[in-house]
This record gives structure tokens, sequence and C-alpha cells, in this order.
């Protein structure tokens, strides 16, 4: 069974930083692209970055371009997410997703962890 | 950026009644070297992640109800659930992945009337 678990989450200033943890199971997970995805409270879906499945490739939206890091660990099986320069704005929950195999669409989504930025 | 627009913002709907959500991208998500239209559908219970339904626009994800179908092709789109059940009031969701930065529909939400 798929499973992909978030950590990291919590309440930080504006300007801080904090670091998102993905644990996956249930598949290969050298094998596949994995993305991040943000809602804030009450609100819709917004793609965060993208990573190829060795890492070697990354895509960021351009709101967190310069100040969100994704990087993953395959001999862990784990995917991260740097934030820094943290902005109120940046205020979310936080989904770690595995892109499908053979398209851009998200087959299976984590329970989410909850990012607050507030002084 | 593509921007997805989609309507109604919400919708009430009886049981066992047919629901349609629409999704209009800003321009056309066909690949026509894939011939393929490069949209996903996701259905967002309370408290829950989002659920894949729906990608390539009209092929169902395996698990998924057949009373749930996609269409549409270049740049306007349909979700349709045939007859609502309890189970289905959700927020409902477009994405296009046809070029970065991928974008969502606002979200359409299902009630019962």
């Amino acid at each position: 069974e798929v499973q992909l678990v978030e950590s990291g989450g919590g309440l930080v200033q504006p300007g801080g930083s904090l670091r998102l943890s993905c644990a996956a199971s249930g598949f290969t997970f050298s094998t596949y692209w994995m993305t991040w995805v943000r809602q804030a409270p009450g609100k819709g879906l917004e793609w965060v970055a993208n990573i190829k499945q060795d890492g070697s490739d990354k895509y960021y939206v351009d709101s967190v371009k310069g100040r969100f890091t994704i990087s993953k660990d395959n001999a862990k099986n784990s995917l991260f997410l740097q934030m820094d320069t943290l902005r109120a704005e940046d205020t979310a929950v936080y989904y770690c997703a595995r892109k499908c195999y053979t398209n851009g669409c998200l087959d299976y989504w984590g329970q989410g962890t909850l990012v607050t930025v507030s002084s | 950026d593509i921007v997805m627009t989609q309507s109604p913002d919400s919708l009430a709907v009886s049981l066992g009644e047919r629901a349609t959500i629409n999704c209009k991208s800003s321009q056309s998500v066909f690949y026509s070297s894939s011939n393929k239209n490069y949209l996903a559908w996701y259905q967002q219970k309370p408290g829950q992640p989002p659920k894949l339904l729906i990608y390539w626009a009209s092929t169902r994800e395996s698990g998924v109800p057949d009373r749930f179908s996609g269409s549409g092709s270049g740049t306007d789109f349909t979700l349709t659930i045939s007859t609502l059940q309890a189970e289905d009031v959700a927020v409902y969701f477009c994405q296009q992945y046809y070029t970065p930065p991928w974008t969502f529909g606002q979200g359409t939400k299902v009630e019962l009337k």
C-alpha cells in the first residue's frame, strides 16, 4: 500500500525557516517524480515544486523560487522541502504527492502538514 | 501561467441526480503529438487530501466509480457525476499538467439539495 507521511510543520515567525519531510513507502520511491502542493486555509490548491526521480531536475512556482528547495533521498525513501524566508502568505497545509508515472497527475497524497507563518 | 477557471463555484444536487462541473483553461492543454489533453480532476472531502479521479481528461483512475466521467478537449472540460451519491459531497478541482507551473481550478463545491 502506498503511503506518504508528512512531518515538520508548525508555527514560525516571518523570515524564519522550516524543513518539511515526507516519508514514502509501498512503492519504488526512486522511480517516481515527487511533488509538493499547498492549500491555504479555506482556499484552493497550489502546486509548489516538483523533483525528478534522481533529483537532477527541479521546478518551482514563481512565488517560492529562491526561498524553497525541494530534495529527495532515495536511499531513505524521503522527500524534503526546505523553506526559508517564510512569509505570512506561505501559511498553508503542505501535501506531499506522487506524480503519476506516465503523466502529470498526482495519484497519491499524504495527509498534509500545517505551516503557520505568524508573529 | 495557464489559468484554470471552474464553474459554478458551488452547486446543490439531489441524490440520484446528475452533477456537472465545468473547467476552462486560458490556453489549450491538448498536445497534438500525443493526442492527449493534459488535464486531471480531483475530489477533496473535508479534512482529507485530494483524491485523483480522472486523468488525460477522460481516463478514470483505478477504483473510481463509473458514475464519474470526464470529457472535453482543448480549453473546455467537464466532470460529470451521473447519479449523485451522498459520499460524493466534496469539492472538486481540475488541474492542468500541460506546462509548469501546473495550475488548479479554484474548486467547485458539490452539496446535497
